[in-house]
């Protein structure tokens, strides 16, 4: 069990740059999450996907924000003409839906700097 | 929506017995409360999930009141490596088709462990 994989661990870029991450979720596990946590607060819930469908999407997630899960595997979160407030970390976490409680497994990360 | 309230913070020493109480006036009668912990640049960790009563796993007990409306998580014997943010959360269970934008993890409480 590799538990959930986050890719890059750190990003910098600068303003008006577009940026993608990666998360590769635990294998079995269906639903895959997105969330954004910045300094002292915590984590935002920005989408999800149940294997390649996105189902929700938060407020937070504006049109520069575009999330994929192609053929219900990994995803990618991309950022499109970066801002110096999209600075924080992405999260990523993935979970099972089999009628059993929401547990969510969390990857470690993308930090974003934007510059 | 089911807000939580937590401490902001909580200090211990190593050895004792800590206990984080979180309230949720409006839970939801379908609403499961879950714990999860984080440490510094990394993704929150599950660590214990109830309904009502008390549930005890390897790490934890969380004790919820008849009426639900708060619940306690109890670390025993605390080390220096329990040191991070709690957070609390209160939403659906994903087998009743629960909104996931619903789980909101809030600040969370910074424990503190000392030698």
């Amino acid at each position: 069990d590799t538990g959930v994989s986050q890719d890059p661990r750190h990003k910098i870029t600068k303003r008006g740059q577009n940026v993608t991450f990666r998360c590769d979720p635990i294998s079995e596990h269906n639903r895959l999450y997105w969330y954004r946590q910045t300094l002292g607060q915590g984590p935002e819930f920005l989408t999800y996907f149940q294997n390649e469908a996105q189902l929700e999407k938060s407020r937070l997630l504006s049109d520069r924000f575009s999330a994929e899960r192609p053929k219900g595997s990994f995803s990618t979160l991309e950022i499109q003409r970066t801002e110096q407030g999209d600075s924080a970390m992405y999260l990523c976490a993935s979970s099972l839906a089999l009628g059993v409680k929401n547990i969510q497994y969390f990857g470690a990360g993308t930090r974003l700097s934007v510059l | 929506l089911a807000k939580t309230t937590q401490p902001i913070s909580m200090d211990s020493y190593e050895g004792q017995e800590v206990n984080i109480t979180c309230s949720h006036n409006n839970i939801a009668t379908n609403d499961y409360i879950t714990w999860y912990q984080q440490f510094p640049s990394q993704g929150p960790r599950f660590i214990i999930q109830g309904y009502k009563t008390k549930v005890t796993n390897e790490v934890a007990s969380l004790f919820i009141p008849a009426d639900r409306k708060s619940s306690t998580l109890s670390l025993p014997r605390v080390s220096l490596s329990d040191t991070a943010v709690y957070y609390c959360l209160v939403g659906p269970d994903e087998g009743d088709g629960g909104s996931q934008g619903n789980l909101i993890f809030g600040k969370g409480t910074k424990l503190s462990v000392k030698p």
